[in-house]
Order: structure tokens, then sequence, then C-alpha cells
């Protein structure tokens, strides 16, 4: 198994540009992550879907982040435009959600590290 | 919604002691107690898992405890190598989906 499958990997790009992260699940997951990571906010959920439909996006910080899920084995986080502040670490996660009480174990990807200048 | 609390920040033991984590959460309908390691660098992975119908589990070197009535759940790490530097996350669940909230991470430093 590949685990989840992030990219890329890095990002360095000039504030105002667009900039788009891509995540591949793990195949049979149903329920995919977005998170960032900064040694200020820790690990912050921005987003997340159940059989490719967002459920809660009450976490993404403003109208320049969006997100979409077109099938069940890719999503992609997009800034537009970008800010040096979202420079941070990007993980997508995936499981499985038989919607049960109670959750499957969250897989992380490798992230991606974006430093926008 | 759910909040969880990391306690200490930063914890530095002696390789060969042991080391606990602590943790405390707000919403009593959590079910799902899990713990993430981040190796610096690198991404969060599962260490251990605990569910509310148990109260501890172990794994080799590694345990968690559960207890519901207080809020909290606890890691212990025994016989700390220094391969167990690292940033420790706890989360807890939101009753009913499948979302984690996670606590702020504690800083591990074993010292050989």
């Amino acid at each position: 198994d590949a685990g989840v499958i992030q990219s890329p990997r890095h990002e360095v790009t000039e504030m105002g540009q667009e900039v788009t992260l891509r995540c591949k699940p793990i195949s049979g997951h149903n329920s995919l992550f977005w998170y960032r990571q900064t040694m200020m906010r820790g690990l912050e959920l921005l987003i997340y879907f159940n059989n490719n439909v967002p459920i809660d996006d009450s976490g993404m910080p403003e109208d320049r982040f969006s997100a979409k899920m077109p099938n069940a084995s890719f999503s992609t986080l997009k800034i537009q435009p970008s800010e040096p502040r979202d420079s941070a670490v990007y993980f997508c996660a995936s499981s499985f959600w038989s919607g049960g009480s109670t959750p499957d174990t969250q897989y992380f990807g490798p992230g991606t590290r974006l430093t926008v200048l | 919604g759910e909040n969880v609390e990391q306690h200490p920040s930063t914890l530095s033991v002696q390789e060969g002691d042991s080391a606990v984590i602590k943790c405390t959460y707000s919403d009593s309908a959590s079910n799902y107690f899990p713990w993430y390691k981040q190796e610096l660098g690198k991404r969060p992975q599962l260490i251990i898992d605990i569910r509310s119908n148990v109260g501890e589990k172990k794994d080799q070197r590694i345990a968690v405890t559960l207890n519901k009535t207080a809020k909290h759940f606890s890691l212990h790490i025994t016989e700390t190598q220094p391969e167990d530097s690292a940033v420790y996350f706890c989360a807890a669940d939101y009753y009913g989906n499948n979302r984690l909230a996670f606590g702020k991470g504690n800083q591990v430093v074993v010292i050989p």
C-alpha cells in the first residue's frame, strides 16, 4: 500500500500567486481531511470530505482557500491569492468511515511544506 | 464541540525512565482517543488508540489509560529510548462523526 500521497512536497511561491496542493488518499478510504500545521497554532483541521462530499469547512481560514474532491482518489487544496501568513505544512489524511459512532484511524500523508515569500 | 488539552508542553526524561503525558477532553460523548507521534520533519503517525469500552491498552513499551469519569487519558512510555524523542499528539473524536480534535502536542526529549 502506497499510503496517502501528497504533491508537491515543497512549494515556494511569491505573495499573490495561486498555489494548488494535491492529495491521493489510500485506496478504499472514503474520508479525506486537510490539516494545516504551524508552531503557533498546532494542527488545525481545514476541511474534510466523506464520500467526496465536503462535510465541514469551518476551519478554512477565508475565501482565499478552497478545496475540491472530484472523485474518490483525488483532492486539491487551492490558495488564491497566497499570503506570507499561509506559510505552513499542509497535511492530507484519509480514513475509512462506516458511519458508525466512532471513527477509524486517520493516516497522514507526508505533507507539503509551503513557503510564501 | 470537542476541546483537547495536553500537559506538560515539554517533557525531558533520562533514557530508561518512564514518560507520562496527560490529555483532558471536554465532550463526555467522545468514544475514541488516538495518540500520534511526529518526528521532526515527518508526518504524524498513530502509535496507539483506545476506545471508551476499555480503560487501558498496552503495546510493548507504550500504554494508554482512559478515565471517562474525569475525562482524561494518558500515554505512558516505559524504558524510554532516544528514538522516542518526538512530539506526541493526543486527539478525541466528535461524537457521531469522524473528525478528530487534536491537542497542541507535547515535545518529549529522551536524554541519553
